[in-house]
């Protein structure tokens, strides 16, 4: 069974530009959730999709979206990136989401913004 | 609202000595505490987790953890370090059964030393 798959792997973009990052979970699994991670303010949730609705949210701008399709994969984008959007953004799946269940992640993409 | 503290944000140990990673957590509600393993890059491994029910959780490569509900603390140990447990270990607590907004502490970065 293939495990959560994160493309691209690496990101380069310059400020002010917009990105989309995909996340395909694991076959079966309809709940995928979103972290940041940085050095500086470590791993923070950034929502999580469910049936293609979004179920739950953290503390980030509107710049910050995303949305889940039929198929369960799911996009975050980033619009008018700023330097402090530099991060790994990893993505998780589950099967239901319940916190019962085992939560799989993915490798991430690694963001750079210059 | 939740969130969690590790103590020391580096550990240093002898290959065949105790690994001991402290997390102390603060949540409004019963929790349900996670640790996690990070891999250079890498995403995130569940090493084990306390939902309910029996205290002492036994999870993957001889981990185990206790959950102490009066000292609010859920630390990590392992009899026997080994040089594969090199990595990063994440703590984190959500607030029950709802669903996958997972607050993470600031992680502690492991080496072990032969």
């Amino acid at each position: 069974k293939a495990g959560v798959t994160q493309t691209p792997r690496y990101l380069i973009k310059t400020r002010g530009q917009q990105v989309t990052l995909s996340c395909s979970p694991i076959s079966g699994h309809r709940s995928v959730s979103w972290y940041q991670q940085t050095p500086g303010q470590g791993l923070q949730f950034l929502f999580e999709y469910f049936s293609e609705t979004q179920r739950n949210k953290g503390n980030f701008p509107g710049r910050f979206s995303g949305r889940q399709f039929s198929n369960s994969r799911s996009e975050m984008n980033v619009s008018t990136l700023e330097l402090g959007d530099s991060a790994l953004y990893l993505c998780a799946s589950t099967g239901t989401g319940t916190t019962n269940e085992k939560l799989f992640f993915g490798s991430g993409t690694q963001l750079s913004v210059l | 609202a939740q969130s969690v503290t590790q103590l020391g944000s580096h550990v240093s140990v002898s290959e065949g000595a105790l690994v001991l990673l402290r997390c102390n957590y603060s949540s409004s509600v019963p929790p349900y505490l996670f640790w996690y393993v990070q891999y250079p890059n890498q995403g995130l491994q569940l090493l084990l987790k306390y939902t309910t029910g029996a205290t002492l959780v036994k999870g993957i490569n001889g981990f185990e953890a206790e959950f102490k509900k009066s000292e609010t603390s859920f630390h990590l140990t392992k009899p026997s370090a080994h040089m594969s447990d090199a990595a990063e270990y994440f703590c984190a607590v959500t607030p029950g059964a709802a669903g996958n907004k997972l607050t993470f502490g600031g992680g502690t970065r492991v080496l072990v030393k032969p």
